[in-house]
Formats: C-alpha cells, sequence, structure tokens
C-alpha cells in the first residue's frame, strides 16, 4: 500500500529564500506522486504531478520537485519565496494498489513567508 | 468550465439538525469525492464514487453520515443527526477516472459549523 509523509507541518522562511518541502513516499509500484496548495479559505489547487519520465518537474508559480526513486523523496521547491506563496502545501501518492486510484494525501505543511 | 460547484459555502446549525451538503461535478468527470478537512485530523477521505456508484467509503466516520450521487452531475452529503465533532470544512473533488494520473479538481468547500 501506498503512503505519504511530509516532514514538518510549519515551515517558515524570509521572502526571498529558499523554499523546500519535504515529501517522502511509500509505494511497491512506481508512484504518480502530486503537490497541491491550498490558500486561506480556499480548496486544494494542483501546483504540480509526477507521472514518468523527466524526474524534475515543474509547476506553477515557480515551484519544481524531484522524484528520487533512492530516496524514496518528491521534495518540492522554490528558489525565491514570495509573500503570496503563504499556504498550506499537501503532498499525495495515487494509490494503485487497490486499483482505485484514489488518492493518498500527507497531513500537509504550512508555508509561513516573513518579510 | 466553472470546476466542482459547492452549496452551501457556509452552513451552522445546531445539533440535532439534519445538515445537506451539495456538490456538482466538472463536467465531464466520472470520479467524485467527498473529504473533511479539520484541525486535528488534517483531510480526509470520507467516500467515492465512479460512474454514480460508491466504491469505497470506508472513511464515513459513522451511520450518521450518507452519501449519493443520483446523476452524474450531482452528489449530496448528509449528516443525520449532526454533532458540535462534525464541525470541518468538507470538499468535494471530481476527476476523470480510468488514468491514475489524472487530477483531481476540489471545490471551494462548505465550512459546517455545528452548535
Amino acid at each position: 500500500a501506498q503512503s505519504v509523509t511530509q516532514l514538518g507541518s510549519h515551515v517558515s522562511v524570509s521572502e526571498g529564500a529558499l523554499v523546500l518541502l519535504r515529501c517522502n513516499y511509500s509505494s511497491s509500484v512506481p508512484p504518480y506522486l502530486f503537490w497541491y496548495v491550498q490558500y486561506p479559505n480556499q480548496g486544494l489547487q494542483l501546483l504540480l504531478k509526477y507521472t514518468t519520465g523527466a524526474t524534475l518537474v515543474k509547476g506553477i508559480n515557480g515551484f519544481e520537485a524531484e522524484f528520487k526513486k533512492s530516496e524514496t523523496s518528491f521534495h518540492l521547491t522554490k528558489p525565491s519565496a514570495h509573500m503570496s506563496d503563504a499556504a498550506e502545501y499537501f503532498c499525495a501518492v495515487s494509490d494503485q494498489g487497490s486499483g482505485t486510484y484514489k488518492y493518498i494525501f500527507g497531513t500537509g505543511t504550512r508555508l509561513k513567508v516573513l518579510a | 468550465d466553472a470546476g466542482v460547484i459547492q452549496s452551501p459555502r457556509h452552513e451552522v446549525t445546531e445539533m440535532g439538525q439534519e445538515v445537506t451538503l451539495r456538490c456538482k461535478p466538472i463536467s465531464g468527470h466520472n470520479s467524485l469525492f467527498w473529504y473533511r478537512q479539520t484541525m486535528m485530523r488534517g483531510l480526509e477521505l470520507l467516500i467515492y464514487f465512479n460512474n454514480n456508484v460508491p466504491i469505497d467509503d470506508s472513511g464515513m466516520p459513522e451511520d450518521r453520515f450518507s452519501a449519493k450521487m443520483p446523476n452524474a452531475s450531482f452528489s449530496t452529503l448528509k449528516i443525520q443527526p449532526s454533532e458540535p465533532r462534525d464541525s470541518a470544512v468538507y470538499f468535494c473533488a471530481s476527476r476523470i477516472t480510468g488514468v491514475p494520473y489524472n487530477e483531481q479538481f476540489f471545490g471551494p468547500g462548505t465550512r459546517l459549523t455545528v452548535l
């Protein structure tokens, strides 16, 4: 069965600093991985996803993530944080084992950007 | 496309009352998901449907919760009777099934407060 672990429920960075949000997964099959963002009082919005092929995936708003099979990781990065990046970020894996392809979400990381 | 539509956006009710939350998925999407989000438990999958048929309701917390999808364009989540611990934000999401890496599109959520 697939699972996702997000390290750090809260992360604070200064405006202009590197953003690094950590996600590790467990999967017995090649995983499909996702990052979603949730702005205050809104639903979740897809940032990027990894399916197959290129391991560095670029998403919206300058975010990118790298799939590292050897480390079972899919960390989210952005070179320079902006105040508007303050939100909660969720990593998810598609549950392929059951054949249902529902998502298994991590517990989320709340990003705070300091002026 | 209008995206996933949920109503109402906010609901305040008293303990013991029946609550009905509504969702209209994106046209053409044949999978629908209901999630609950709380500070304590994070994002939980309650139930999901494929082609209007409930596939997995293992996340439904109690018999007080029920969900229906009478047609491809409408779903309801009902709580009867409601309790204060049901207070949460409830999200509906939809996707096109069959491809495991198709993204889920989330609605804006319904914030439920049970007094």
